[in-house]
């Protein structure tokens, strides 16, 4: 069980065009969802937090404009990155939240690359 | 402040015991959690222990918490190769569900 799903695992696409990347949680309902960004040999950086219905809380350095997201259902958020430029390029990973635990399971990731 | 912190590399034998350390800042977690990463992969949700907890053993896996110092240690008994990766350990701040992580500790195991 609680098993979350990306797409695309990986895209490249080029400069000034938009990409969107799915989350879904596949075997449980989850209210809130993560993104993250993580940078080669680096942590986790926690771009946002999407509550299903609700506008995403984005964290300080983020920016709304550029990093879109929608959870418009209990089983999927996405992530429109606008107008891409080459240092978008990143990994990108969702998470859901599940269980009186709070604990987060992570989708396996969508490598971007901008050229 | 808010960092959580590891050590950033460990390397060992096959067959030895592995073990990751983590500090973690915030007194009042419910719930700490180790994650794993292999290479291009999300992350993979090892273990998890509460914080009225000093020790939980999955398997070969055994997590130790020291509340009074905020420590929280991973060992790996019986390292195959197959457990080569990062290793990150997480904290919650402010509230539910907001994670923080350390910065992983690669663990390389050698034949």
């Amino acid at each position: 069980g609680a098993v979350v799903s990306q797409h695309p695992s990986r895209v490249i696409c080029k400069s000034g065009t938009s990409v969107k990347i799915e989350c879904r949680s596949l075997d449980f309902q989850a209210t809130t969802m993560f993104w993250y960004r993580q940078f080669p040999k680096q942590s986790l950086m926690l771009m946002a937090t999407s509550n299903e219905g609700s506008k995403a809380t984005y964290e300080q350095g983020v920016e709304k404009d550029k990093f879109l997201i929608n959870h418009a259902s209990l089983t999927l958020s996405t992530l429109t990155v606008t107008s891409a430029h080459p240092e978008d390029s990143s990994f990108y990973i969702c998470s859901a939240g599940a269980g009186s635990t709070g604990t987060q399971y992570f989708g396996p990731g969508t490598r971007l690359l901008v050229l | 402040g808010e960092d959580v912190e590891q050590s950033l590399f460990l390397s060992v034998r096959e067959g030895d015991s592995s073990v990751i350390n983590c500090t973690y800042t915030d007194s009042s977690s419910t719930y700490l959690y180790w994650y794993k990463q292999e290479p291009g992969a999300g992350l993979q949700l090892l273990t998890y222990i509460f914080s009225n907890m000093d020790m939980k053993q999955d398997q070969r896996l055994t997590v130790l918490l020291n509340k009074k110092d905020k420590h929280l240690s991973l060992r790996i008994a019986d390292t195959q190769t197959g457990d080569s990766a990062i290793y990150f350990c997480a904290e919650p701040l402010g509230g539910y569900s907001t994670l923080t992580f350390g910065k992983g500790t690669m663990l390389l195991v050698s034949p």
